[in-house]
Parts: structure tokens; sequence; C-alpha cells
């Protein structure tokens, strides 16, 4: 079947510090990779995404990288600010119509 | 508007009640989902429409919930006999899908119920 494993949190880094969220997958067929963001009081929206295997989605500072042959999408910032404190969710979408979402992994960062 | 409008934006019932809840989607979106957030869980999938095709409802939790979309536009989800476990935030999130599409999905702000 298809699912997301998504590092737990809450997850506290101080500022400037370096940022990895774990996040695996297993997919029927070659699906697209997502990470979405939450900010405190807002809806989720799309972070970056990668279509194919070895695609590197970035944002905002921001860089995963789709990893075939490890099935992951980590999530990855070299230094991360206060205002990146949000909940992050990891999707899937395989060939089919349904998006797949992780757990969510909660991000304080502390000044 | 130019996004994915929800509401009302809070409602709060009592148990036992209906509650529907409305979504927008952006013009032109044929995919339609419905989600469900509860305090600091992830997305729980609840259904899904794709153009005139029968909608996904696989991920509705029981009869009482039920879901429509009229004219490929607008859905409606109701909550019959609301639970206190009901009590979540009902996201909804709109996609165009077709050749070349990333079938990215936008969302809207949600909506918080509250069954008391």
């Amino acid at each position: 079947g298809n699912s997301v494993t998504q590092m737990e949190g809450p997850v506290t880094l101080s500022e400037e510090a370096f940022l990895t969220i774990n996040c695996t997958y297993t997919a029927t067929g070659y699906p697209s990779l997502f990470w979405y963001v939450q900010y405190p009081g807002e809806g989720l929206q799309l972070l970056l995404k990668a279509t194919k295997a070895d695609d590197k989605g970035s944002n905002k500072g921001f860089e995963a990288t789709y990893r075939k042959e490890t099935t992951s999408f980590h999530l990855e910032k070299g230094s991360v600010q206060v205002s990146d404190s949000a909940v992050y969710f990891c999707a899937l979408i395989p060939t089919g119509n349904q998006f797949y979402f992780g757990t969510g992994t909660s991000l304080t960062v502390i000044p | 508007g130019a996004g994915v409008s929800q509401s009302p934006s809070n409602k709060v019932t009592e148990k036992g009640k209906d509650v529907e809840l409305r979504c927008d989607p952006i013009s032109g979106h044929t995919a339609l989902y419905w989600y469900r957030q509860s305090l600091g869980q992830g997305l729980e999938f609840l259904i899904y429409f794709q153009g005139n095709s029968a909608p996904d409802k696989s991920g509705l939790p029981s009869d009482r919930f039920s879901a429509e979309r009229t004219g490929g536009s607008v859905s409606t989800l109701t909550i019959q006999r609301t639970q206190q476990e009901d009590s979540a935030v009902y996201l909804c999130a709109s996609s165009s899908w077709g050749a070349g599409q990333s079938r990215e999905q936008f969302f809207g702000p949600g909506t918080r119920l509250t069954v008391l």
C-alpha cells in the first residue's frame, strides 16, 4: 500500500541550527513527493516538491531530494530562523488520486 | 477569490446536532479533497471528488458523514448527529488535473468544529 512515515516531534532548535526532518515512504508506481508547512493559525501551504527520482525540491532555504533507492524525502535547512517555527508535513501522491500525508512534525526555533 | 475558501471559520455545536461545512475551491480546479485534522494529529483523508466521477468516500469515518459537490465547484461536508470526537479542524483542498499538471493541493484555512 501507500504510506508516509515521518519523524516524530516536537523538535526544538536554536536559531541558526541545522534542521533535518526525516520522511520515508512506501508507494506503488512512481509517486510525486511534497513537503507542506502549516504556520501557527494558518492553513497548509506547499513548501517544495519533487516529481521524479533524484529531483531536488527547494524553497525558502529548505531542500529535499527524492531518493528512490532509500524511499526517502528528508527535509533539510542549513540555518533555521524563528520564523520557521511551524508544523511540517511530508506527503506523496502515487499514480492514483489520493494524497497520503505524514503525521506532521512540529518545529520550534528559539532565539 | 484567488484561493480556497471555507465557511464558517469556527463552528460550535451541541452534541447530536447536524452541521454543514462549506468549501469553495479555486476556480477551474477539478479535484476537491476534504481532510480532518484533530489536535496534535496529522491529516486524515475523508473524501475526494474529481470532475464528474463518483467520489472516493473511503476515508469517511461513519455513515454520519457525507459530502456533495454541486456543479463541479462548491462542496458541502455534512456531519449528522455530531459527537464530541468529531471536534477537529476540517480542511478542504483543491487541485488541477491534466497533462503536465503537478497535482499540487491548495488548502483552505479550515473550519474549526467544536462539539460540546
